[in-house]
């Protein structure tokens, strides 16, 4: 399997403009995690969807983020408009359904600089 | 609330030496997963255990090693004879045990291996 995968791998971006991101997770895994990395606050969740439905997005810092997940396959990070504050590494991550909570898999992420 | 706690910011060793990283956390819950991941200077996450609360028995994967102590609410994360590769930065996770649900990160330990 190819693992996960995120596009674009580096985006650099005007305050203002709006930013999407995109994560592909491993076939037949049915979690799908968004996570953003700062040094000020470390890797911290998002939002995460099981099946396809989003279960928890109080880790959504405002209005300005939106997440998507239309099939299995695909998912999106909006940022609009987009902030300095945002610039961050954002990680995508998949999971297997099964029993108990399983280890979940990393995409390369997503270096997003906001200028 | 769950919380995870690495009060090693940054660990340097010589090259053989063996080094423990310290991972402490906090939860109400009474069943649970622990994880650790590691992080190269690539920047991807790389996935090394997965540990339920019921299994307090130590484990060895090569030079790795894990100690968790449910009574110290610890599960920490030995090398042994250290080598140049092993130089990144260590995460200690937690989550719930029942579904595939998000990981709360600690800050992480930098691990610099020198040769």
């Amino acid at each position: 399997d190819a693992g996960v995968i995120q596009s674009p791998r580096h985006e650099v971006t005007e305050m203002g403009q709006e930013v999407t991101l995109r994560c592909k997770p491993i076939s037949g895994h049915n979690s799908l995690f968004w996570y953003r990395q700062t040094m000020m606050r470390g890797l911290e969740l998002l939002i995460y969807f099981n099946n396809n439905v989003p279960i928890d997005d109080s880790g959504m810092p405002e209005d300005r983020f939106s997440a998507k997940m239309p099939n299995a396959s695909f998912s999106t990070l909006k940022i609009q408009p987009s902030e300095p504050r945002d610039s961050a590494v954002y990680f995508c991550a998949s999971s297997p359904a099964g029993q108990g909570n399983n280890e979940q898999f990393f995409g390369p992420g997503t270096r997003l600089t906001v200028l | 609330a769950q919380k995870v706690t690495q009060a090693q910011t940054e660990i340097s060793v010589v090259e053989k030496e063996d080094v423990t990283l310290d991972c402490v956390y906090e939860t109400r819950d009474t069943t649970y997963y622990l994880f650790w991941y590691k992080q190269p200077p690539s920047g991807e996450l790389v996935f090394l255990i997965r540990r339920n609360s019921f299994d307090e028995q130590n484990e060895i994967s090569g030079r790795y090693s894990w100690n968790f102590q449910k009574s110290t609410s610890s599960f920490n994360f030995t090398i042994t004879a250290s080598q140049v590769v092993d130089s990144a930065v260590y995460f200690c996770a937690l989550s719930e045990a029942w579904g595939n649900t998000p990981l709360v990160f600690g800050k992480g330990t930098r691990l610099s291996v020198i040769a």
